[in-house]
């Protein structure tokens, strides 16, 4: 069964530094999302793509985080300088909406990326 | 503000009880409603999915979600549960088609054996 891949699985790190998570989704996926979620939280939209285009990173904290998918697969979100409130999970999902195709419009989701800042 | 909304944050059940976690939303027009899974140590999965039809919608595992319009509601059920049902339940509205999907706050299962 086909997965979105997700790297690294755990990753800690100092305040200040930098980090960087992946995502690879599922191939044929044109919609890719990176959610944050917080220890006894539900999943929240940190930003969309479609392609390779975002199409909503209104929750995104533009000051230190970005993310980028080139050529609209694999995808990349970045954090500079790190906090220790981005202690979270990072999840990446992806989906399409081509009607009639088996899981059609409905999220696949990776393992995620648990980051702990110290 | 539109939202999901899971009341129950905590629940804890023995073997063999019935199951009813509620999940109401606030967004008006065509939503397509879903409840994910997360098992410990594992990753956020479909449970089921309801887009359009029979508002009674069935999915793996056992569990059924009715989708009653005139209450905003998509409660999850389950007649009979397992200790392998506990993980924490999330429910999800994508609303009018947007492809946008947005989730409630969970709920966490503990199935006592």
């Amino acid at each position: 069964e086909a997965e979105v891949a997700q790297s690294p699985r755990y990753k800690i790190t100092e305040k200040s530094q930098a980090v960087a998570f992946w995502c690879d989704p599922i191939s044929g996926h044109a919609t890719l999302y990176w959610y944050r979620q917080i220890l006894g939280q539900g999943p929240e939209l940190l930003v969309q793509f479609q392609d390779e285009s975002v199409v909503d990173d209104s929750q995104l904290p533009k000051d230190r985080f970005s993310a980028e998918r080139l050529k609209g697969v694999d995808s990349t979100l970045k954090i500079q300088p790190a906090e220790l409130g981005d202690s979270a999970m990072y999840l990446c999902a992806s989906s399409q909406m081509v009607l009639a195709s088996p899981g059609a419009g409905e999220l696949f989701f990776g393992e995620g990326s648990r980051l702990t800042v110290l | 503000a539109q939202s999901v909304s899971q009341h129950n944050h905590h629940v804890i059940l023995s073997e063999a009880a019935s199951l009813e976690l509620g999940c109401n939303y606030s967004y008006g027009g065509t939503v397509n409603l879903f409840w994910y899974v997360q098992y410990p140590g594992q990753h956020l999965q479909l449970l089921l999915k309801y887009f359009s039809g029979d508002p009674l919608v069935k999915g793996i595992k056992g569990f059924e979600a009715e989708f009653i319009k005139s209450k905003f509601s998509f409660n999850l059920r389950k007649p009979s549960v397992q200790w392998s049902d506990t993980a924490e339940y999330f429910c999800a509205v994508n609303p009018n088609n947007f492809n946008k999907f947005y989730f409630g706050s969970g709920t966490k299962l503990n199935v006592k054996p």
